[in-house]
């Protein structure tokens, strides 16, 4: 089945340790996107790519990176991960800007 | 600045009733409207969607309303049960934009 994917569903990390976040398609879309969930809070979109093409939300802090090596892969780096970036980080996709966003399943984040 | 308001936070309906969560937006720079469905521990899942130039669209037991003067829309679910206990997040999407600004979110009890 076509399938957004993250990995890993859980990461636990210490404070100030860098972290990356996966998520890849199979389902062949244009555009991935990274949000930040935070507990009993809506979605909030960090960055996203249109193809190779980056857009970052202004209040996205730097700590935050992103990487799309490929159509199938994209990557969220936190560099320095403090304990209120501790939240539920979903990956989406959408084949262009008309069509549905697909929601991966999330990785919840732990910061020590 | 783009808001989406979300009523109620939190719903509790007797099986086989009707569920309606209730949004508002300030922004007329809006060009889709989608609802979203989580299940704890999942990324949010596509429910329904309407464009600005339609009033009402029903998909089976769940029903977008729409009232472009009142800048309001609803979801209806009708013969709510209990496998519909989720949070449910209504959206609007930024004209000529990929971004979707998110309700707070509801989360629905159905007791059975």
């Amino acid at each position: 089945d076509a399938m957004v994917i993250q990995n890993p569903r859980y990461q636990v990390t210490q404070f100030g340790k860098p972290v990356t976040l996966s998520c890849s398609q199979t389902l062949n879309h244009n555009v991935m996107y990274w949000y930040q969930q935070k507990s009993s809070q809506a979605p909030k979109l960090l960055f996203h790519y249109y193809d190779k093409d980056f857009n970052n939300e202004a209040d996205t802090p730097d700590n935050f990176q992103s990487r799309r090596p490929n159509t199938s892969f994209c990557f969220l780096d936190i560099r320095s991960p403090g304990l209120g970036d501790a939240a539920m980080y979903l990956c989406a996709t959408s084949r262009d800007r008309w069509g549905e966003q697909f929601f991966g399943p999330g990785t919840r984040l732990t910061v020590l | 600045q783009q808001q989406v308001k979300q009523s109620p936070q939190s719903l509790i309906v007797q099986k086989g009733g009707i569920s309606i969560i209730n949004c508002a937006y300030e922004n007329t720079a809006f060009d889709y409207f989608p609802w979203y469905q989580q299940f704890p521990g999942k990324g949010p899942a596509l429910l329904i969607a309407i464009r600005p130039d339609v009033s009402e669209k029903k998909e089976g037991r769940f029903t977008i309303s729409f009232n472009k003067s009142a800048k309001q829309f609803s979801l209806h679910i009708m013969d709510s049960q209990p496998g519909d206990s989720a949070t449910y997040f209504c959206a609007a999407r930024a004209s000529g934009t990929y971004k979707y600004i998110f309700g707070t979110g509801t989360r629905l009890k159905v007791l059975a």
